[in-house]
Order: C-alpha cells, then sequence, then structure tokens
C-alpha cells in the first residue's frame, strides 16, 4: 500500500517568513495530494490539492509543486500569519471508481511566532 | 456553506460496551469516508461509501461496521469495546469519488 512520509515534524519561523512542508510518497499509481489543516479540537481541513497532471498550483499565499518522477511533493505558505500556527497534513491517494482513500502524512506542527 | 456534521462530538463507553457514530455529509455529497485518529497521530482509513454502497475498507476492525443510508447519512457501529478504540473519528463527504473531500470535527470516543 502507500506510504507517506512528511517532513519536519515541527517548524518554527518568524512572522512574516516562509515555510515548507516537504512529503514523498511510494506508490507511483497515486495521482491526488491534498493538503490538509488541523487546528485543535477540529476535523482537517483542505487548503489546497493537487493531481498528477499538474506540476504546480497557488492559492494566495499557499502553494504546492510537484515531482512525479521524484515521487515528492510540497507546500509553501509565504507571509506566514499567526493564524497559520496549527498542525498541516499532507496526503496521497490513488483516485479510482470506486473510491479515494487518502493516505495521510505524520504531519508537522507549524508555529509563527511573532 | 454547510459542512459534514458529526454526532455526538463526545462519547465515554466502558469496555465491552457498543456505541454508534453518525455522520451527515454535505448536501448533494454522495460518497462518505471514516478516519480513524489516534492521540498525536495522523488520520487512518477505516472504510467509504458511494452511493450506499461499500467502495472500499482499510483497517478497520471486524468489531466495526458501517452504512451509508438513503438519505447518504452514514453510521459507524462499534462494538466490544477495547480501550484502543480510544481515538478521535472523523467522517468526510465529497461531492463524486473523484472529488475532494471535507472533514467533520470529529467523535471524540473515549473508553474508560
Amino acid at each position: 500500500g502507500e506510504n507517506v512520509e512528511q517532513h519536519p515534524s515541527t517548524l518554527s519561523v518568524q512572522e512574516g517568513d516562509s515555510a515548507v512542508i516537504k512529503c514523498t510518497y511510494s506508490d507511483s499509481a497515486s495521482n491526488y495530494f491534498p493538503w490538509y489543516k488541523q487546528e485543535l479540537g477540529k476535523g482537517p481541513q483542505l487548503i489546497i490539492d493537487i493531481r498528477s497532471n499538474v506540476g504546480e498550483k497557488k492559492d494566495q499565499r499557499i502553494a504546492v509543486t510537484l515531482n512525479k518522477t521524484a515521487k515528492h511533493f510540497s507546500l509553501h505558505i509565504t507571509e506566514t500569519q499567526p493564524e497559520d500556527s496549527a498542525v498541516y497534513f499532507c496526503a496521497a491517494s490513488r483516485i479510482t471508481g470506486g473510491g479515494n482513500k487518502l493516505t495521510f502524512g505524520t504531519g508537522t506542527q507549524l508555529k509563527v511566532e511573532l | 456553506a454547510a459542512g459534514v456534521i458529526q454526532s455526538p462530538r463526545h462519547l465515554i463507553k466502558e469496555k465491552r460496551e457498543t456505541a454508534t457514530l453518525k455522520c451527515y455529509p454535505i448536501p448533494r455529497h454522495d460518497t462518505v469516508y471514516w478516519y480513524q485518529q489516534g492521540p498525536g497521530q495522523d488520520p487512518q482509513f477505516l472504510i467509504s461509501f458511494y452511493e450506499k454502497m461499500q467502495s472500499d475498507k482499510g483497517s478497520i476492525p471486524d468489531r466495526f461496521s458501517a452504512q451509508q443510508f438513503s438519505d447518504y447519512h452514514s453510521e459507524l457501529n462499534m462494538s466490544s469495546l477495547e480501550l484502543g478504540d480510544s481515538a478521535l473519528y472523523f467522517c468526510a463527504s465529497s461531492l463524486a469519488s473523484n472529488q475532494p473531500q471535507h472533514f467533520g470535527d470529529g467523535t471524540r470516543l473515549s473508553i474508560l
């Protein structure tokens, strides 16, 4: 089955700096890669996703890049703000006609300091 | 915008008891997924349903069962509860099986 590794496990940045979180996956058939933000006491919130036919996607301060050859993808957050502090999870899946089960990375605790 | 609704938000049970967790997907979403998240861990896929039929199965114990009803809500039934079942249980829904998943805020299950 799919295995997703995520680094770093904790990341501390100063407000206004950029943050980068990296993930690698094992199943070359995986074709969908979402990123989720989880705050304490809440469910994972989808912040951005990318499919395997695209190399990069951007949404305001958030961008994701995908390297299919190397089987890794990264989340980039620019101009970080204190409200960006949370646990971020990457995930991978192989979308089939029957489903889209997500395999998650182990999470990154991001802390944005004033 | 309407989100995924899970109930109850918190549930306390004793060993060997049973529990039923409910999930109400976002309106028009026909696919439901269940995940289990242990303390400090990532969510682990349990089971999914598409158009009321089981579409995929993950690391779900035989003591657990689930179904999706005609109104698309889903229930996760858990029997012979064990201490290790203490976790957050999330439900997610998607517009179709190939669309992004949106999560509810989970049910925190504590086994005493």
